[in-house]
């Protein structure tokens, strides 16, 4: 199961921030939370991860509390491209020590309106 | 540079048959996962490829089978079809298992 917990649905004005939270209040130490977003009939594209420092790229930003039980993704300007569902997703760790496979849970559909 | 593609892009079959899905991997690239993504729910993982042999496995029967050949790229068997096993099927790649992975955009299977 999922180790995450996403509202099924949010809403957005184009050109305002999108906020998307997440809780994750039974990650360990050593596992990261990822982002991936899916648009309709396409396959999941990567967004960001981070382990517990504030992660910012090209695509968006990613809070993540001190305590680690959760976490918000920043679309700061949402364009109608940006209408997908959103996944957090927590790393689990693998044999061998290496990052293990990703849980995916229902995520939050994101509909940004004109 | 190709991304993760993935051949056929669809496809149907009847229940009780066998069917074989294609994926090659992003350029630099050795691992391999596959997922089975229901209508209306989030990928689900099947399992992982790395070096030819497989390295994780979700909760999915022996029907579902993989392989990675020499070149990274990997296919997806699943044996005595059922009307259930109609999804789409997602293959993604990265450099090893620790990267992010990127994915293919499927492969849509319908079982009648």
């Amino acid at each position: 199961d999922a180790k995450t917990t996403q509202p099924p649905s949010m809403d957005c004005a184009e050109g305002r921030a999108a906020n998307l939270p997440c809780n994750h209040s039974t990650i360990s130490g050593n596992e990261y939370v990822y982002w991936y977003r899916q648009i309709h009939s396409q396959g999941p594209q990567y967004i960001i991860h981070g382990l517990k420092n504030n992660e910012t790229n090209e695509m968006a930003s990613l809070i993540i509390t001190e305590d680690r039980k959760s976490s918000t993704l920043i679309l700061p300007h949402a364009t109608l491209r940006d209408t997908a569902v959103y996944y957090c997703i927590v790393r689990v760790p693998n044999y061998g020590g290496s990052q293990g496979n990703l849980i995916f849970g229902k995520g939050t559909k994101l509909s940004v309106k004109p | 540079d190709a991304g993760v593609t993935q051949s056929p892009t669809h496809l149907i079959k009847t229940r009780g048959q066998q069917v074989t899905l294609r994926c090659s991997p992003k350029s630099g690239h050795d691992t391999v996962s596959w997922y089975q993504q229901a209508l209306g729910q989030g990928p689900q993982f099947i399992f992982q490829y790395y070096e030819e042999e497989e390295r994780q496995r979700g909760n999915f029967p022996d029907r579902f089978s993989g392989h990675q050949f020499p070149n990274y790229s990997s296919e997806l068997n699943v044996n005595a079809l059922l009307l259930g096993d109609s999804a789409l099927y997602l293959c993604a790649s990265s450099f090893d298992d620790y990267n992010e992975q990127f994915f293919g955009p499927g492969t849509r299977l319908t079982v009648l």
